[in-house]
């Protein structure tokens, strides 16, 4: 139990462009959802907290208007980057927590995007 | 600053030895207790999860706490190659919307 998909895997894009990310709890349902962002040999920091059916919770110094979090229903998050920089190339790994389940955290599989 | 503090490592233990890996945490009101380990290029993957003072055992891992010294601590029995891997402390501070605040992480190699 208790997994979470995330697609695609892997993304190459264009500077400029925009790109989608899908986080998905596939066997539970997820009030909230949680978008991270791992730099090479760096831990993991959290850019927003996702809750189903309310604007997302952004962290500080995390540019609400690049990064565009759709949390519509239980067991579906959307990160979107807009016009994505070289600088925003990174691997964004979601997690989500089961709405009536404790703190812990499942983390997806995480998605490496790759900026031109 | 709610702070989790992580001896980076490496730490290298030889196989079938006992892996200690310590976590210290800055906030009194911390909940919850969670150790991830994450393989290169991987996401993190849940390992255990502690909420009172005390032992928590599950298989070859035995987690720690101590709420009173700010300590969280994970042991690895029997330690295997596979287990190799960089080991995550993060903790659930009260009153934050249960975010989880990571540490940096602790690299542990076991040598065969």
């Amino acid at each position: 139990g208790a997994v979470v998909s995330q697609h695609p895997s892997w993304v190459i894009c264009k500077s400029g462009t925009s790109v989608k990310i899908e986080c998905r709890s596939l066997d539970f349902q997820a009030t909230t959802m949680f978008w991270y962002r791992q730099f090479p040999k760096q831990s993991l920091m959290l850019m927003a907290t996702s809750n189903e059916g309310s604007k997302a919770t952004y962290e500080q110094g995390v540019e609400k208007d690049k990064f565009l979090i759709n949390h519509a229903s239980l067991t579906l998050s959307t990160l979107t980057v807009t016009s994505a920089h070289p600088e925003d190339s990174s691997f964004y790994i979601c997690s989500a927590r089961e709405a009536s389940g404790g703190d812990e955290q499942f983390f997806g599989p995480g998605t490496r995007l790759t900026v031109l | 600053q709610k702070e989790v503090e992580q001896n980076s490592g490496p730490l290298s233990v030889p196989e079938g030895a006992i892996a200690s890996l310590n976590c210290t945490y800055s906030d009194r009101g911390s909940q919850s207790f969670f150790w991830y380990r994450q393989y290169s290029g991987k996401s993190p993957e849940l390992i255990m999860s502690i909420y009172s003072n005390g032992d928590k055992e599950d298989g070859r891992f035995t987690a720690q706490l101590n709420k009173a010294s700010q300590y969280v601590s994970l042991l690895i029995r029997d330690s295997q190659p596979s287990d190799s891997a960089t080991y995550l402390c993060a903790v659930s501070f009260a009153g934050d919307g249960n975010k989880l605040v990571f540490g940096a992480g602790t690299i542990l190699r076991v040598k065969s």
